[in-house]
């Protein structure tokens, strides 16, 4: 099942502007992982931020975290078209020991104009 | 570069038939690993953990004698989608942690775009 949720499904800024987007998720979580996903590829690791951080940085990412709130932002700083592609939270869900699959949101897909 | 290797990146089938999907760490250990399937314009949805040695463990409403997986080694794992059929047209993704740990983020591999006719 889906724990996380992105907002907006779609944004498309100007490139040079900064781009923000939301994850909200349901249950208590061990650390929140954001990826990019550019079309018909895998996905790449961006930013890990655990529980116990409220924020994060990672050249022009800037992610937050706010477990109060069940929340995630991820903020692309200085956008550029390369940036264009689908970018998703994941979770996982605690569930003690041991690796277990990460848990998706439905994503965001940004487009960065020229 | 690439650290997980997944092949094929695409192939094409006839309904009935079986496709065999290979996922490869190319420079650790990869004791567990997982596979996903993805819709279009949809999220990834967790079909299985492949572990190696022992048997994979699927995900609620996920066939396992429909989609096989083998973890024969540290390296590989591979999906087997048997009978195919048009309604298992979709792109197919697997991921591996380097490290067992939750702090160990997942390496993916391009993807398996799979179309059965």
């Amino acid at each position: 099942s889906q724990q996380g949720e992105e907002d907006p499904q779609a944004l498309s800024i100007q490139e040079g502007e900064n781009a923000t987007m939301n994850c909200s998720y349901k249950t208590s979580i061990n650390n929140l992982q954001w990826y990019r996903q550019n079309s018909g590829r895998g996905l790449v690791h961006l930013i890990l931020i655990r529980s116990n951080e409220r924020e994060k940085h990672s050249g022009r990412l800037r992610v937050t975290l706010d477990t109060s709130k069940k929340s995630s932002s991820l903020l692309i700083t200085a956008s550029r078209a390369a940036d264009t592609a689908s970018y998703f939270c994941a979770t996982i869900l605690y569930s003690g020991g041991g690796a277990d699959g990460l848990t998706f949101g439905k994503g965001t897909h940004l487009i960065i104009q020229p | 570069g690439a650290v997980v290797s997944q092949h094929p990146s695409r192939v094409i089938c006839k309904s009935g038939t079986s496709v065999k999907i290979e996922c490869r760490s190319l420079d650790f250990q990869a004791t567990t690993m997982f596979w996903y399937r993805q819709f279009p314009k949809q999220s990834l949805m967790l079909m299985a953990t492949s572990n190696e040695g022992s048997k994979a463990t699927y995900e609620q409403g996920v066939e396992k004698d429909k989609f096989l997986i083998n973890h024969a080694s540290l390296t590989l794992s591979t999906l087997t989608v048997t009978s195919a059929h048009p309604e298992d047209s979709s792109f197919y993704i697997c991921s591996a942690p380097r490290a067992r740990s939750y702090n160990s983020p997942l390496h993916f591999g391009n993807g398996t775009r799979l179309t059965v006719t």
